[in-house]
């Protein structure tokens, strides 16, 4: 079936750098894209979304960038905080009749002091 | 604004025992429901979504079954856990500002 994943398992990062978590999805009919954070024992959180007929996608120190060409997307999060580490997966949906979401497998994001 | 409650946040059951999820709703009416389970280091893997009230779609074959007696009311049950049925239980509804929102989760362990 169609299938969301991730390049990197874990990702280590130093403080106010720079984050890039990427993404790959398979079904060529999504069109719809999703980016969730995940602390430990807690549910996922929304942080931003992207549509197909977008390239690019700015939030507060987030920016979602799509490439439906290589079927990529990416998470950029700017100054990296500690509180910014979690995992972080990304999601795609084809806009079906029930909002079906596809999840990706994670990223866990490590925010070194 | 929407919030998704779940109780309870943790649970411990033995094999064999039967299992009772729930999941409401504030702040939206009407709302799609989703049940999806999570393995440890795993994606989320969608059990069971509901369109409305009496109205349940399963995606995987499993020992788990899904009710929606009202209309922002979810219960995920079974009637004899399984070892393979632990994991990280999580309700969703579509969210305002796009994707889902998630409840807090329910922790199962099948000892």
């Amino acid at each position: 079936g169609e299938s969301v994943g991730l390049h990197l398992p874990t990702l280590s990062v130093q403080e106010g750098d720079n984050s890039i978590i990427n993404c790959a999805y398979s079904n060529s009919a999504s069109d719809y894209f999703i980016w969730y954070k995940q602390e430990s024992g807690k549910g996922p959180q929304f942080i931003i979304d992207i549509r197909s007929n977008m390239d690019k996608r700015q939030g507060q120190r987030v920016t979602v960038l799509l490439n439906k060409t290589v079927k990529h997307l990416s998470l950029q999060i700017a100054a990296t905080q500690p509180g910014d580490s979690a995992v972080y997966f990304c999601a795609e949906s084809d806009s079906g009749g029930y909002q079906k979401v596809t999840f990706g497998t994670g990223t866990k994001l490590q925010v070194i002091p | 604004s929407q919030t998704i409650h779940q109780w309870p946040a943790t649970l411990v059951q033995p094999v064999g025992s039967p299992l009772s999820l729930e999941c409401t709703v504030e702040g939206t009416s009407n709302p799609n429901l989703y049940w999806y389970r999570q393995a440890a280091g795993r994606g989320l893997q969608l059990l069971f979504y509901s369109v409305g009230i009496g109205q349940i779609s399963s995606e995987v074959p499993q020992n788990l079954s899904a009710s929606r007696p009202q209309d922002r009311q979810f219960i995920l049950s079974s009637k004899k856990l399984l070892l393979s049925d632990s994991g990280f239980y999580l309700c969703a509804s579509p969210g305002a500002e796009g994707g889902y929102t998630f409840g807090s989760g329910t922790r199962l362990t099948v000892v």
